[in-house]
């Protein structure tokens, strides 16, 4: 079955840490792998998206992420974090001609 | 550009009472819409998607329905709400099954 893994359910890091938020996936196809970011009551944003190519994946805000397939992973990083980065954050993967499925999700803190 | 648009942002309604979400989508054609609920606390259960008018696949057994009437337009709906329907409801739309997906602001309904 196919599914998606966060293992970290809450991360506090300090401002201006480096930040890195996990992601496993178990999928039968070749996937497509996506980062969304939720702030307190709004929608999801998409961050980043990996299809094919270059494993390592610049999005918005500063955020990029790496493919593993070796580990099935999707990471995502960012080198200095920001008290604005503080949201939740949901990895997703999918394939073509089929749905999401989307990781349980990981809520971020920042310290001052 | 492509937006999409969901209301009420929020909403408190009786158990027992109706209910209708209503999303739109502008900028593009022949959308996949999907519809979401995220309780407090948990990640995001997949609900109703749509590839095209009149066209809706119901991803679990629920007390909720779903119509899309027009090309951009989606509509969940309910004729006895009931009180496990208190959520936070998203609506989505991509380009195909596996695109990314883009989302509007959510609403939240609180049974009472």
């Amino acid at each position: 079955a196919q599914s998606v893994t966060q293992p970290d359910i809450h991360i506090t890091v300090s401002e201006g840490a480096s930040l890195e938020l996990r992601c496993n996936y178990s999928y039968g196809a070749t996937p497509y792998l996506f980062w969304y970011v939720q702030s307190p009551g709004q929608g999801l944003q998409l961050l980043l998206k990996y299809f094919s190519g270059d494993t390592l994946v610049q999005g918005i805000k500063g955020f990029e992420a790496e493919f593993k397939r070796s580990q099935s992973s999707f990471n995502l990083r960012k080198p200095s974090v920001h008290w604005s980065d503080a949201a939740e954050y949901f990895c997703a993967v999918g394939a073509y001609g089929q749905n999401f499925v989307f990781g349980p999700g990981t809520r971020l803190s920042v310290l001052p | 550009s492509q937006t999409i648009h969901q209301w009420p942002a929020t909403l408190v309604q009786p158990v027992g009472s109706p209910l209708s979400l209503e999303c739109t989508v502008e900028g593009t054609s022949n959308p996949n819409l999907y519809w979401y609920r995220q309780a407090a606390g948990r990640g995001l259960q997949l609900l109703f998607y749509s590839v095209g008018i009149g066209q809706i696949s119901s991803e679990v057994p629920q007390n909720l329905s779903a119509s899309r009437p027009q090309d951009r337009q989606f509509i969940l709906s309910s004729k006895k709400l009931l009180l496990s329907d208190s959520g936070f409801y998203l609506c989505a739309w991509s380009q195909g099954l596996g695109q990314p997906q883009h989302f509007g602001d959510g609403t939240r309904l609180s049974i009472l």
